[in-house]
Order: structure tokens, then sequence, then C-alpha cells
């Protein structure tokens, strides 16, 4: 079945950038039917979905407006994953941070696979 | 944006209760409506997707409905791994963007 493993460092200092990485088993990052998306959740802004990265003959990228500035997801082919970076991060972004599929043969565009989570805190 | 607005925020219910959450979008998004579970710790849980088809593995006592801005979720008779938090999505376009949750708690 599809599985989505996260990993990446739990604690990013003010300024720096926030990289995490969401392994994909059992599908494709390249598949011509799915989307690959970040989504974080924080008790002050709740469920917030950051972008999306998918393949449609070519790549195409989705961002948030509020981080559109700050924000790159790449795709990587030969480990068949895909990354997030969140440049000069603040406290404000602090939250568990996730990575979804969409699929919208399965599951219409629904978020069917979520990865485990990460809880990502901005601090000195 | 799209907004979505769930109501109620919380709500305490017994087990066998039948449980009504609505969720209201601020324009048209067709059946683009979805809904997660999500418990404490955990990452949230597909229930429903394109406002009433029910995700595979997920028990028949979950419902949904609605179209165009107005949509519900129906749990018929309430389990005790119901006690969680609920959450309506949207993937008419993107932005996506979610509700702020239900708290399903015991009564």
């Amino acid at each position: 079945q599809v599985q989505l493993q996260q990993s990446g460092p739990g604690l990013v200092k003010p300024s720096q950038t926030l990289s995490l990485t969401c392994a994909i088993s059992g599908d494709s990052v390249s598949s011509n039917s799915a989307a690959w998306n970040w989504i974080r959740q924080s008790p002050s802004r709740g469920l917030e979905w950051l972008g999306r990265t998918y393949y449609r003959s070519k790549w195409y990228n989705d961002y948030a407006v509020s981080v559109k500035s700050r924000i790159t997801i790449n795709p990587d082919t030969s480990k068949n994953q895909f990354s997030l970076q969140l440049n000069s991060v603040t406290p404000e972004d602090t939250a568990v941070y996730y990575c979804a599929r969409e699929s919208p043969r399965v599951s219409g565009n629904a978020f069917d696979i979520w990865g485990q989570g990460t809880m990502v805190t901005v601090s000195s | 944006d799209i907004q979505m607005t769930q109501s109620p925020s919380s709500l305490s219910a017994s087990v066998g209760d039948r449980v009504t959450i609505t969720c209201r979008a601020s324009q048209s998004i067709s059946s683009y409506l979805n809904w997660y579970q999500q418990k404490p710790g955990k990452a949230p849980k597909l229930l429903i997707y394109a406002a009433s088809s029910l995700q595979s593995g997920v028990p028949s006592r979950f419902s949904g409905s609605g179209s165009g801005t107005d949509f519900t979720l129906t749990i018929s008779s309430l389990q005790p791994e119901d006690f969680a938090t609920y959450y309506c999505h949207h993937s008419y376009s993107t932005p996506r963007t979610f509700g702020q949750g239900t708290k399903v708690e015991i009564k």
C-alpha cells in the first residue's frame, strides 16, 4: 500500500531554512494521476495547505499566497520523494508539518494518504 | 480564497447518538468537499470524499451529503472510537482550505 515517510529536523533557528523530505513508497512522485502536498497544523492557524508539486507531462507547482515568497517544493525522481523548503522562518512557522497525496483517480481530489507528521519548532 | 466554516466547533454526545456536523463554503464548490477525522497526535484520516463517497475501509455509519455551499457529515450511531476532531476541506481550486474543526467529546 502507499506510504509516506517524513524526515527532517524538529528544531530550526529563526531566519534559517526549514527543510523536510517525504519519501514515497507504493506510488511514484512522477505519477500522472497524483499530486504531492505539504500541509501544516498549528493551534493558531489550524490546518493550512502550503503547496504541492505534480507531473502532467511536465512539472507544476502551486503555493499558498501566505508563504509563496518563501517556499519551494521539489520532486526528486531519483529517490522517489519530494521536499519542502521554507526560508526565513519565524516562530509563527512553528507547527506540525504533514506531507499528503492527492489522487484524483482514487479519491477525488482529497488527501487520501498522509505522512506521520513532523513537529517543527522555530526557536533560538 | 474559499473559506470553510464548520459548526458546531464542539459537541458532546453519547455512544449510540446520531451526530451531524455541517460545513459551509464561502462560494459554490460543487461536490469538491472532503471530510477527515483526526485523533490526538495523529495525521488526519480521510473519511468521505467528493461530498458523499465513503473512503475504502471507513465504517458505513459515516455518511456525507450536500453540494454547492452546504455540506453535512453524519455519524449514524456514535461509537467510542469516533470521539475525535472532524475537519472539512475543499478541493475545488487552489488554495485548498480546511474548516476550523469540530471536536466530538464524550457526554
